[in-house]
């Protein structure tokens, strides 16, 4: 079955780092990639998405490319801030019948002043 | 847009009783899903609607555990009995739409079971 792994946190940073949080996905279709965002006490929101191989999905300084030949999707901002402090999710859908959304086990992010 | 709303937003009770969640979803969104978050194993998906109508509920843990959806605008996830290792984050989302929708996701409800 469909499956996303993500690199294990937790991650800390300094402020105005390079982040990067890897994504590999396993699908037996052709996925659109997503990335999750959840901050303390709140549910996840959507960051980024990227429907076919070689988009690039950006938001709020965070970008990923859908790297279909290495079946990748992973997140990077150059620059971090306190405020991104989160739990971050990779998360793949299916283009078939019905909502099929696979989230990997999160990456939590600590950045600090 | 209230967004997707969830009640109680926390829930303490012992083992044994009966929990109910309740969600009201986005206006106008035919998919609702319910997921429970641990530490353990992360983001799970319980059970999904597709206008009203359950289609797949293979997530669900067991059969203490209910979801109903009797309308466009509510739905509830039950628990009975409940039990400790039932204590968990438990998400309603709704989307628009087959495939490639994005989420949008409630609060939560932090259940624990005493």
């Amino acid at each position: 079955g469909d499956s996303v792994t993500q690199m294990e946190g937790p991650v800390t940073l300094s402020e105005e780092a390079f982040l990067t949080i890897n994504c590999t996905y396993t699908a037996t279709g052709y996925p659109s990639l997503f990335w999750y965002v959840q901050y303390p006490g709140e549910g996840l929101q959507l960051l980024l998405k990227a429907t076919k191989a070689d988009d690039k999905g950006s938001n709020k300084g965070f970008e990923a490319t859908y790297r279909k030949e290495t079946t990748s999707f992973h997140l990077e901002k150059g620059s971090v801030q306190v405020s991104d402090s989160a739990v971050y999710f990779c998360a793949l859908s299916e283009n078939n019948y019905g909502q099929n959304f696979v989230f990997g086990p999160g990456t939590r992010l600590s950045v600090l002043p | 847009d209230a967004g997707v709303i969830q009640s109680p937003r926390h829930e303490v009770t012992e083992m044994g009783q009966e929990v109910t969640l309740r969600c009201k979803p986005i206006s106008g969104h035919d998919y609702l899903f319910w997921y429970r978050q641990t530490m353990m194993r992360g983001l799970e998906l319980l059970i999904y609607f597709n206008n009203n109508v359950p289609i797949d509920d293979s997530g669900m843990p067991e059969d203490r555990f209910s979801a109903k959806m009797p309308n466009a605008s509510f739905s509830t996830l039950k628990i009975q009995p409940s039990e400790p290792r039932d204590s968990a984050v438990y998400f309603c989302a709704s989307s628009y739409r087959a495939t490639n929708e994005k989420l949008f996701f409630g609060s939560g409800t932090q259940l624990s079971v005493l």
